[in-house]
């Protein structure tokens, strides 16, 4: 069984960049179909997607963060990664990794990532 | 347009048939997706497609579209099935997705 598990700091000061790992178990990244994305949801707010990776390189990111994020796989650990850079209160969240196709389908369990000095 | 418009709240009587609605000029070209989330857990995808349902997922739920509007059916709500519930599309601009601002599901 498919599973995602983010991993990263938990804490992040202001203007400094969020970086968090998604490793896959139970399935390969290199699965042509899928696509592999990052997602997030603020406090007490609704989900909001940041960006998706092929395991080929291919990207797709929210127009609105664009500028700030970059979406990575390292195929050989079976691994995807998020960065987002110049961080504000803002960026608290709780990020999950997902597996997108017709839908996103399988969802890491989110790891809260609070912009604090 | 890249968003997509959902009722804030909605209630149901327990045992009784409920639709949450989901709007958004991106329903016109791709399939809409619908999860549901309950306090401190990750999303579901409950529907997704032109309304499959996953494995695990009660027939009770059920989905529909039509024009820039999709909808998500539950026919004999439960307890269970309070929630939060969004809903989700890919948009124009290749494999790009876009969600709902969800809809707070009260079962009475």
């Amino acid at each position: 069984q498919l599973q995602l598990q983010e991993s990263g700091p938990g804490l992040v000061k202001p203007s400094e960049t969020l970086s968090l790992t998604c490793s896959v178990s139970g399935g390969s990244i290199r699965s042509s179909i899928y696509y592999w994305g990052w997602i997030r949801q603020p406090p007490g707010k609704g989900l909001e997607w940041i960006g998706s990776i092929h395991h080929s390189g291919n990207t797709y990111y929210n127009p609105s963060l664009n500028s700030r994020v970059t979406i990575s796989v390292d195929t050989s650990m079976n691994q995807f990664s998020l960065n987002l850079t110049s961080v504000t209160a803002a960026d608290t969240a709780i990020y999950y990794c997902a597996r997108l196709l017709l839908a996103i389908d399988v969802w890491g369990k989110g790891t809260m990532v609070t912009v604090s000095s | 347009s890249s968003e997509l418009t959902q009722d804030p709240a909605v209630s149901v009587a327990l045992g009784q048939t409920v639709r949450i609605t989901c709007q958004g000029d991106s329903l016109r070209s791709y399939y809409p997706s619908w999860y549901q989330q309950r306090p401190g857990q990750a999303p579901v995808v409950v529907i997704y497609g032109k309304n499959h349902r996953p494995s695990g997922i009660p027939d009770r739920f059920s989905g529909s579209s039509s024009g820039n509007t999709t909808s998500l059916t539950i026919t004999g709500a439960q307890t269970e099935d309070e929630a939060d519930y969004y809903c989700s599309s890919r948009v124009s601009s290749g494999y790009s997705w876009v969600f709902g601002g969800g809809t707070k599901l009260t079962v009475l």
